[in-house]
């Protein structure tokens, strides 16, 4: 892999449904991975920094894992709830700490 | 801190002028990247600087854009002979690099360019 690649593109689940998407980065040179939220009007927001192999982080409903050596990382929402509605964005940070961005999965909680 | 700031929130030009943005990052943070976002797409790379030296400008970058940090503290991109390709949202994000912990960027609320 040589970008950094997120799937599904888009996602529309109803309130409650977990969710869970994916971010494939090359597995060269890594120094970290970040995952943004993005909501609509405002500014990305860190969700979280990971940086070690099997690395797992929580905040609240959303959770995310690490795979250094394969070149992945999974980020999961539970219960979602519409407010989670946003843009998720991932980032490999390089030896260089240059930030490349994915696409981004847009997600869509409906009531 | 008031976080990173950006100006102006907005711009339309016509195409063929020129236009400058200008990033106020935080204050502590030695790390400035520049990113562009059209609709659909994630942050676009542009350029970045450790304090005010520019480290790398992207190579789908054209001869039009160039950035400065003068001083290593706030930073502009300037946009010569605009075209309609360049409309877009212009992100500015710093961080803190080189300490024991990996910090995550802080983000300003981006420059809307839309060249008319």
């Amino acid at each position: 892999i040589l970008n950094v690649e997120q799937s599904p593109q888009s996602l529309h689940v109803q309130e409650g449904d977990s969710t869970n998407f994916t971010c494939s980065f090359p597995s060269s040179n890594f120094y970290a991975l970040h995952w943004y939220r993005w909501e609509t009007a405002k500014s990305p927001e860190a969700l979280f920094v990971m940086t070690l192999n099997g690395d797992e982080k929580k905040k609240g409903r959303i959770s995310a894992t690490l795979n250094t050596k394969e070149g992945y990382s999974y980020l999961y929402i539970k219960g979602s709830q519409p407010e989670d509605s946003a843009t998720y964005l991932c980032a490999s940070v390089t030896g260089f700490q240059k930030l490349v961005f994915g696409t981004g999965t847009r997600l869509l909680v409906s009531p | 801190d008031t976080g990173v700031s950006q100006n102006p929130r907005h711009k339309i030009t016509k195409r063929g002028q020129n236009v400058t943005f200008r990033c106020d990052p935080i204050s502590e943070h030695n790390r400035l990247y520049w990113y562009r976002q059209t609709l659909g797409q994630g942050p676009e790379f542009l350029t970045y600087f450790q304090n005010e030296a520019q480290l790398e400008k992207s190579r789908l970058l054209s001869d039009r854009f160039s950035a400065e940090r003068p001083k290593g503290s706030f930073s502009t991109l300037e946009i010569q002979r605009t075209e309609q390709g360049d409309s877009a949202m212009y992100l500015c994000a710093s961080s803190l690099v080189g300490g024991p912990m990996n910090t995550e960027a802080f983000f300003g609320q981006g420059t809307r360019l839309t060249v008319v």
